[in-house]
């Protein structure tokens, strides 16, 4: 079985200070791990996901997440907030092997809040 | 725009109801899935679709069940709906439902049980 831990349900970060959502996973397979996004009133996209090909992974609108093996951490970042990443953030985990590994697992989801 | 298409936006219905939810994937995805997004349990994996054909069940009610069409729309159908069946509703869908692949989300089906 594979599950997400998120460290936070609410962060509140100014405007071109740091982004640092925390994100920790399970998973008894070499996992894939996603980071999404959702705005007010949307559904969720994609922001980047890792497979494995390399740690540091880039995504959309400047945020990037490291894969450390060791911590089984995939924390996001992002070096400077802008009002639009305003948004809840989920961490998600998959793996390999078939069956219920399919789906996806969701995080609670972090709500970023930045002020101006 | 993520291409997949979700009706309608909003329903209100009493208890005891039966209403269907309606699903276009992202051309070209044969994948389809359902989740459900409400404030105490998040997003809860419901079911997948691949090609018509089920793939995967995750913590659907008995009173839920989905298919999908040759097509490749999909409906959700909840019966005797109960207040705590209250929640948005989420397709998503991807090219090959493979553990790796992107899933791309419709703008999700808000449903209120009254």
């Amino acid at each position: 079985a594979q599950s997400v831990t998120q460290l936070g349900s609410h962060v509140s970060v100014s405007e071109g200070a740091l982004v640092l959502l925390r994100c920790n996973y399970s998973s008894s397979v070499p996992p894939y791990l996603f980071w999404y996004v959702q705005y007010p009133n949307q559904g969720l996209q994609l922001l980047l996901k890792y497979t494995s090909a390399a740690t540091l992974v880039k995504g959309i609108n400047g945020f990037e997440a490291e894969f450390k093996k060791s911590e089984t951490s995939f924390h996001l970042t992002k070096p400077s907030a802008h009002m639009s990443d305003a948004a809840e953030y989920f961490c998600a985990v998959s793996g390999i092997g078939g069956g219920s590994n399919y789906k996806l697992t969701f995080g609670k989801g972090t709500l970023l809040t930045v002020n101006p | 725009d993520s291409g997949v298409t979700q009706t309608p936006k909003h329903l209100i219905t009493a208890t005891g109801q039966r209403v269907t939810l309606r699903c276009s994937p992202r051309s070209g995805d044969l994948s389809v899935y359902w989740y459900q997004q409400s404030l105490d349990q998040g997003l809860q994996f419901l079911i997948q679709y691949y090609n018509g054909e089920e793939r995967a069940k995750g913590n659907i009610l008995e009173r839920f069940s989905a298919q999908q069409f040759p097509d490749l729309h999909s409906e959700l159908n909840l019966s005797s709906l109960e207040l705590g069946d209250s929640a948005l509703y989420f397709c998503a869908s991807s090219v090959d439902g493979i553990y790796n692949s992107p899933l791309h989300f419709g703008n999700g089906t808000r449903l209120t049980v009254t």
